[in-house]
């Protein structure tokens, strides 16, 4: 069973489309992490949403955490061909983070 | 600022070679971890190190080696390969912030076993 279940597994919109990505699990966390990944490059790290009901924002990218701290999501206004990746949510605490297996997004210009 | 870096970027073994995966980082991190990332398998674990001379098994461990002799590095050793090793494998170093860890991953190695 998977601990962070990722959806969908594959997007694909025209560039300016609005998307939402989820990340949930049956299982509260202290803290979540979002990462993207590109081609050819590890992944980095682009947010920690700590607090239930949380919400932070990174430019045209915004994060929710759920109010129970068990699921996620992650918001993109007016996509761009830049933000072309593999979105990685990804959980930790005193361990090595754990993973979900991901959305792979292609903005298509 | 080189962060982590992984070497080779890509490497192709025959079946039954054993190699080396170097990692090493230069942020004074205590945590180092090892993943492989396959199609539609995300990020799995295979070892992970929570300081010098310490490591342990993640969720994919069999088959490879670790050791962490100093805290900048930590090498990852495949034995005797195998096709079902080739992956692109990731190197990971990590702090503690109380709640959570902050990663910074390598550019990854890209293996193919033949």
């Amino acid at each position: 069973t998977q601990l962070l279940e990722q959806s969908p597994q594959f997007l694909s919109i025209q560039e300016g489309e609005n998307l939402t990505v989820y990340c949930n699990s049956s299982s509260v966390f202290s803290s979540l992490q979002w990462y993207r990944q590109e081609p050819g490059e590890g992944p980095v790290l682009l947010v920690t949403v700590v607090t239930g009901g949380e919400v932070k924002k990174l430019k045209r990218l915004t994060f929710q955490f759920g109010d129970a701290r068990k699921d996620s999501s992650l918001h993109i206004t007016a996509a761009q061909p830049g933000d072309t990746g593999l979105y990685l949510c990804a959980v930790s605490g005193n361990t090595p983070l754990v993973f979900g297996k991901g959305t792979r997004l292609s903005v298509i210009a | 600022n080189a962060g982590v870096t992984q070497t080779p970027k890509f490497q192709v073994l025959k079946t039954g070679q054993s190699m080396t995966l170097q990692c090493a980082q230069d942020m004074n991190h205590e945590y180092m971890s090892w993943y492989r990332q396959d199609p539609g398998m995300g990020l799995r674990l295979i070892h992970y190190s929570v300081g010098a001379g310490i490591t342990d098994q993640g969720e994919v461990p069999n088959g490879y080696n670790v050791s962490r002799s100093t805290t900048e590095d930590f090498p990852l050793r495949l034995l005797s390969a195998a096709p079902s090793q080739t992956s692109v494998y990731f190197c990971a170093s990590s702090y503690s912030t109380g709640t959570n860890q902050k990663a910074f991953f390598g550019q990854g190695t890209r293996l193919t076993v033949v």
